[in-house]
């Protein structure tokens, strides 16, 4: 089956520490994205990479690092410097065409 | 500060009607725009993408775009209880810009 995974489904982190969100596709995409949503608001863009070993900050970057060292993965780290990270994070990927598809999205949440 | 707009509802419908949802966009260079669709504490599916101005439809699903008024539209035929849904508005400026800008989303409820 072609698609995105994310994993974990739900993620708990304490004050402090710093934890990475996994996100892989066999689509043969060459780009990948990140995003963040919060309840009731639309998704902001926090890195995008459109080849191996290059991505660029999106809207929300700060207190967030990402890596892209294969085409399959992008995996996000949310460090001790994000001072607000309870929310939904969404990894998508997509084509030449910019027809975006999403995974099945990270909770995580601040205890 | 590129901007997507949506009447964040609720829209409430009753089944079996026709269920229109809009969006405005204040970059003319806009080139593709997309429809999604986010059932609660899931992530978005695309439904519709539209390039140029017209409609396009797809089964009970039609995008209708007008650039020149920089506004998109979703029209659901027969609504249906299952077509209850957040629907996300998303524009992409093409010329070598691949992000996306999300609107914040209206929320659609089907009355049976």
């Amino acid at each position: 089956d072609g698609g995105i995974t994310q994993s974990p489904k739900y993620l708990f982190r304490k004050e402090g520490q710093n934890v990475t969100l996994s996100c892989e596709q066999n689509l043969n995409h060459d780009a990948m994205y990140w995003y963040r949503q919060d309840p009731g608001q639309g998704l902001r863009l926090i890195y995008y990479s459109q080849i191996v070993n290059d991505f660029q900050k999106g809207d929300i970057a700060e207190g967030y690092s990402v890596s892209r060292e294969k085409k399959e993965s992008f995996p996000l780290t949310v460090t001790s410097a994000q001072k607000n990270p309870t929310a939904f994070y969404l990894c998508a990927s997509s084509h030449w065409d910019n027809e975006q598809f999403f995974g099945p999205g990270t909770r995580l949440t601040v205890l | 500060q590129k901007e997507v707009e949506q009447n964040s509802g609720p829209l409430s419908v009753p089944e079996g009607a026709i269920a229109s949802l809009n969006c405005t966009y204040s970059d003319r260079g806009s080139q593709s725009f997309f429809w999604y669709r986010q059932y609660s504490g899931k992530s978005p599916e695309l439904i519709m993408s539209i390039y140029s101005n017209g409609d396009k439809e797809d089964g009970r699903f039609t995008a209708q775009l007008n650039k020149a008024s920089q506004y998109v539209s979703l029209l659901i035929r027969d609504s249906q209880p299952s077509d209850s849904a957040t629907y996300l508005c998303a524009v992409n400026s093409y010329f070598g810009n691949e992000k996306l800008t999300f609107g914040t989303g209206t929320r659609l409820t089907i009355i049976p």
